[in-house]
This record gives structure tokens, sequence and C-alpha cells, in this order.
């Protein structure tokens, strides 16, 4: 079958960093996309990988290894407004996006 | 404006009524989706249609009914509602019916049924 995972739950102080993971096991792979997703709103696109290596945006990153079946999202000096789900979806060989569960970061002072 | 609008918000009703959720885009997008979002939050594709074709209809009972007058439009009707049902409804549209391109979303409709 078709898996992601990624923690339920991350917790994070204003002003570091944080890593939220996401590995997969799908059939195929043509690319891997992150979305945010504020409590009571609309997921909202971040970033899409396809290729192996770091992708910088901003204070957000995204990296992939395709031989590990492996993602992760760094967010540097993070921000309260960071506070959010994080969603992780994986694109198969038939071309459907596979969700994830979503990562719920909390964000302290 | 609004790139993907659905309407209601909010929507509060008893168990066996029926409903809709009307969603628009804006964007010219091929493609439009209904996603289910419940409690643990996890997304779920119900349907996508392609050009007001159907492509995608995944196990939903068949009580859930969506219907696409245009490319730009595509309302979900539900019949006979159920608790199980709550939810939250999102509409969402990209380029085309690959899973590769980004997917905008609507605000999302709240379904309560009590």
């Amino acid at each position: 079958g078709q898996n992601i995972d990624q923690p339920t739950e991350m917790t994070a102080t204003e002003g570091a960093i944080v890593q939220i993971n996401c590995t997969y096991q799908t059939s195929g792979f043509n690319g891997l996309f992150w979305y945010q997703q504020h409590a009571g709103e609309a997921p909202t696109f971040l970033s899409y990988n396809v290729l192996d290596g770091l992708e910088e945006k901003g204070r957000f990153s995204s990296f992939l290894s395709r031989s590990k079946g492996y993602s992760y999202l760094l967010l540097k000096e993070l921000q309260m407004k960071d506070s959010a789900s994080y969603l992780c979806a994986v694109v198969d060989s038939n071309y459907q996006l596979i969700w994830g569960a979503g990562t719920k970061l909390i964000i302290k002072p | 404006d609004t790139a993907v609008s659905q309407t209601p918000k909010y929507l509060v009703t008893q168990m066996g009524n029926d409903k809709s959720i009307k969603c628009e885009q804006n964007l010219g997008h091929d493609t439009m989706y209904w996603y289910k979002q419940d409690s643990k939050k996890f997304l779920k594709i119900m349907f996508s249609y392609n050009n007001k074709e159907l492509i995608i209809n995944e196990t939903v009972p068949n009580r859930f009914s969506p219907k696409s007058p245009d490319k730009a439009h595509l309302n979900l009707h539900i019949n006979s509602l159920e608790l199980g049902d709550s939810a939250v409804y999102f509409c969402a549209s990209s380029q085309d019916s690959s899973g590769a391109n980004v997917l905008t979303f609507g605000a999302g409709s709240r379904l309560t049924v009590l």
C-alpha cells in the first residue's frame, strides 16, 4: 500500500529552527509537495520538490532524497504566525496525490 | 478577487436532510476537486473533474453526488445526511488533472450534522 508518515505534533520556540520530516512509500514518485494549513483555513502551497536536494524560499526550505523516500521542511527564525499544520503530499506513478496526515506545529514564545 | 470560492462557509443541519455546497474558481483551471477533512485533519479526496468530466471517484457513499455544469463550477450535493458526514469540505482547483500541479483550495465549508 501507499504510506506517508509525518510526526503528529511538534513544538518549537519563537526565533528557533524546526525540521519537519516526511517519509513515504508509494508506487512510484513524481514529486513531493508541502502545504501549510492554519487552523480553520485552507491549505496553501509552500514547496514542490521533484529532484534530490535542498530548495530554499526565504525562511522555509524543503529537502528531498528520493533514494531514501524522505523529505523535510526546514523553518528558520520561527514566528508565532508559523503555528499551523504542515501537510506532506506525494505524487505517485499515476500522477495521483497521496496525502500525509499532517504535522501540527506549535510555536511558543 | 477570490480564486476559489465556496459557499456556504458553515452548514448546520439535522440528520436525514439534503444539502448542497457550491464552488467556483476564476483561475481558468481545467480540474476541480472535492476533499473531505475530518476531525483528525486528514485530507481525503472525494471527487475530481477535468473539463466537466468525472475523473476521480473515490470510495464515497452514493449519497454524495457532484455536479459540474462547466469547468469553473463544481457543486456537491449530499442526500440523507449522517452524523459521520460532519467534516470540513474543501473545494480545490489545479491547472490540469496531473497530481503534480499546485492545488488552490477554497476556504472550506464546515458541515455539522446533528
